[in-house]
């Protein structure tokens, strides 16, 4: 069961873009729909921004949105706000697991 | 609206034993499946295991096979986790987890497994 791969830091300023992607396999992040995306703040329990690759829960902003290629998902954070510094985590749907993790991403607003 | 509080974490040696507890509320407890994931201190998420809405499919994680056991009692809106063998390495915050994506967690319950 290893872990999806994501990049250790990002680092954006207010009003920027940032993309944080989730590396994964045919047997996970490439064989299924069900690619999900969480925030997390310090001492807080995560809080889901994305699932089923694209798909915003109610009350997330728009500004949140999600994407896969291949065996690669991807989160896009537009109009980076100071709020948005937090670790973010991919999560999927395996054929083995049968659920995984990213390693998470810590966001840093500049 | 979904409220899930764990409860039962604590101080146990290596080689103890714990049941963890998440009561719900809000929403039709035996309609959901459930989750436990964990996070090591300072560390990522990490899925522990899984139980369907009946109780009929369960799952875990190969890190806690044989060791770990999910159950849950549809009655009471309760879901557990029996943890025995308990080794450093099952040190963390437990968290429930629950709805489409793990929309919904609750705050999370320590495990120190330490002598």
């Amino acid at each position: 069961q290893s872990a999806l791969t994501q990049p250790a830091s990002v680092s954006g300023s207010p009003g920027q873009s940032i993309t944080i992607s989730c590396t994964g396999t045919s047997s996970d992040v490439g064989g299924y729909n069900y690619v999900s995306w969480y925030q997390q703040h310090p001492g807080k329990a995560p809080k889901l921004m994305i699932y089923e690759v694209s798909n915003r829960p109610s009350g997330v902003s728009n500004r949140f949105s999600g994407s896969k290629s291949g065996n690669t998902a991807s989160l896009t954070i537009s109009g980076l706000q100071a709020e948005d510094e937090a670790d973010y985590y991919c999560s999927s749907y395996t054929s083995s697991a049968p659920w995984v993790f990213g390693g998470g991403t810590k966001l840093t607003v500049l | 609206q979904v409220q899930l509080v764990e409860s039962g974490g604590g101080l146990v040696k290596p080689g103890g034993s714990l049941r963890l507890s998440c009561a719900a509320s809000g929403f039709t407890f035996s309609d959901y499946y459930m989750s436990w994931i964990r996070q090591a201190p300072g560390k990522g998420l990490e899925w522990v295991s899984y139980i369907s809405s009946s109780g009929s499919t369960i799952y875990y994680a190969d890190s806690v096979k044989g060791r770990f056991t999910i159950s849950r009692d549809n009655a009471k809106n309760s879901l557990y986790l029996q943890m025995n063998s308990l080794r450093a390495e099952d040190t963390a915050v437990y968290y429930c987890a629950t709805g489409r994506g793990w929309s919904d967690w609750g705050q999370g319950t320590l495990v120190t497994v330490s002598s």
